[in-house]
This record gives C-alpha cells, sequence and structure tokens, in this order.
C-alpha cells in the first residue's frame, strides 16, 4: 500500500532557529501533499496544500512567511518553519493523496518543540 | 464554523460490546467519507472510507454508515477490543477538483476495557 516517509519524528529546537520537516511518498507520485498541524486535544488543522512544481496554497492565518513549503518534485515535500518560537510547538503531519483515487495516506508526524 | 463535527470527545466501551463513534457535517458538497484512527505522537492511519453514493460500508469488524439526508455517518466497532483504544478522527472531502483537502472532526478518544 501507499506508504509517506516522515522525517524527523521529533525534533526539539531553540527558539530562533529553523527546523525543517520532510514528506516523502514512498511507492507513489504525489503532486499534492498537505501539511496539518495538532495541538493536543485538538483536531488536526490544515496549514497549507503543498503542489508540485507550485507555490503552495495556504489557509487563513498561516504565514507563509514562517512556513515555507517546497514540493520540488513527486515524491517530496518539506515544511520549514522559520524562527521558531515556543507557540509553534505542535505536532506537523503531511499527508499525500493518492493519484489512482481518493486515498489520503498520513506520515508518522513530527513532534516540534521549541525552547 | 465546523463543518464536521464529532460531538463526543470520549467514550468507554467494555471488550466484546459494539463501539459507535458519530459523526455530523454540514456541507452538502461533501461526497466522500473517511475515518481514521489516531495514536498519541503518530499519524493518522486510514481505516475505513464511504462514497456518498452508498449507505454503508463494511470491512472487517468496521462498517461505516451514511445517512445523507441527516449529514450524519457512524462507525461502528464491532466486537470493540482493547487494542481499538485510540483517538477516532471523521473526515470528509469535496468532490476532486474542488477541495481537495479533507477536513476533520475533533475526533473521540475511545478506551475499550477489558
Amino acid at each position: 500500500g501507499a506508504v509517506v516517509s516522515q522525517h524527523p519524528s521529533w525534533v526539539i529546537c531553540k527558539s530562533g532557529t529553523s527546523v525543517k520537516i520532510e514528506c516523502r511518498s514512498l511507492d507513489f507520485q504525489a503532486t499534492t501533499m498537505f501539511w496539518y498541524r495538532q495541538f493536543p486535544k485538538q483536531s488536526l488543522m490544515l496549514m497549507a496544500t503543498s503542489n508540485e512544481g507550485s507555490k503552495a496554497t495556504y489557509e487563513q492565518g498561516v504565514e507563509k512567511d514562517k512556513f515555507l513549503i517546497n514540493h520540488a518534485s513527486l515524491t517530496l515535500s518539506t515544511l520549514t518553519v522559520t524562527s521558531a518560537h515556543p507557540e509553534d510547538s505542535s505536532f506537523y503531519i503531511c499527508s499525500a493523496r493518492d493519484l489512482r483515487g481518493r486515498g489520503y495516506t498520513f506520515g508518522s508526524g513530527t513532534r516540534l518543540t521549541v525552547v | 464554523d465546523q463543518q464536521v463535527k464529532q460531538n463526543s470527545p470520549s467514550l468507554s466501551v467494555q471488550e466484546g460490546r459494539i463501539s459507535i463513534l458519530n459523526c455530523d457535517y454540514t456541507n452538502s458538497m461533501f461526497d466522500y467519507f473517511l475515518w481514521y484512527k489516531k495514536y498519541p505522537a503518530e499519524g493518522p492511519t486510514f481505516l475505513i472510507s464511504i462514497s456518498s453514493i452508498k449507505d454503508k460500508n463494511e470491512d472487517g469488524r468496521f462498517t461505516v454508515f451514511l445517512n445523507k439526508s441527516a449529514k450524519h455517518l457512524s462507525l461502528h466497532i464491532v466486537p470493540s477490543q482493547p487494542g481499538d483504544s485510540a483517538v477516532y478522527f471523521c473526515a470528509a472531502s469535496a468532490p476532486w477538483g474542488s477541495q481537495g483537502n479533507l477536513i476533520f472532526g475533533k475526533g473521540t478518544k475511545l478506551s475499550v476495557k477489558p
């Protein structure tokens, strides 16, 4: 079945630094990838939609200059949290839409802690 | 305004009994619904889905029912097992090309007690 690999699974960084999270579709091509954020006891909130070869589409309230998304190939999308602050600490999850149908496969998530 | 609602934040069920998780939606454009299971610090895992042209889909112990007129769907797990304890998210999707992303409910934490 479709597999999406997400790295790192957890990261601790100092306030003001940048963190890059990678999301790869291992056995299928994903023209569209989605980035979600989940705060404790909350739902998964869509941050942005990443399309291969074009600029990402950000949801209202998500700063595009802070959360940089690059989708350079059909199998790789990256989310860079720039100048991270403690309030950016959250669980970030990517997903990819399977070209063959309506299926969505999720990565295993990245726990970001900014200290 | 929440388009997908899971009004029960938690549910506790005895092992072997049926678990029923409910989900309501408001957007009539949604035509595909999915249930995901999520353990802490892990990504959601797909469980079962249903298209709006059906009213029931079954996969092993998991059955999803869709009532379009009521804009309501439910996930039945029978018999429930302790390993089913997790947070279950209901998600909805609009037709391909119009709204490609999933809209999630807030989740229901299921606890299955031995």
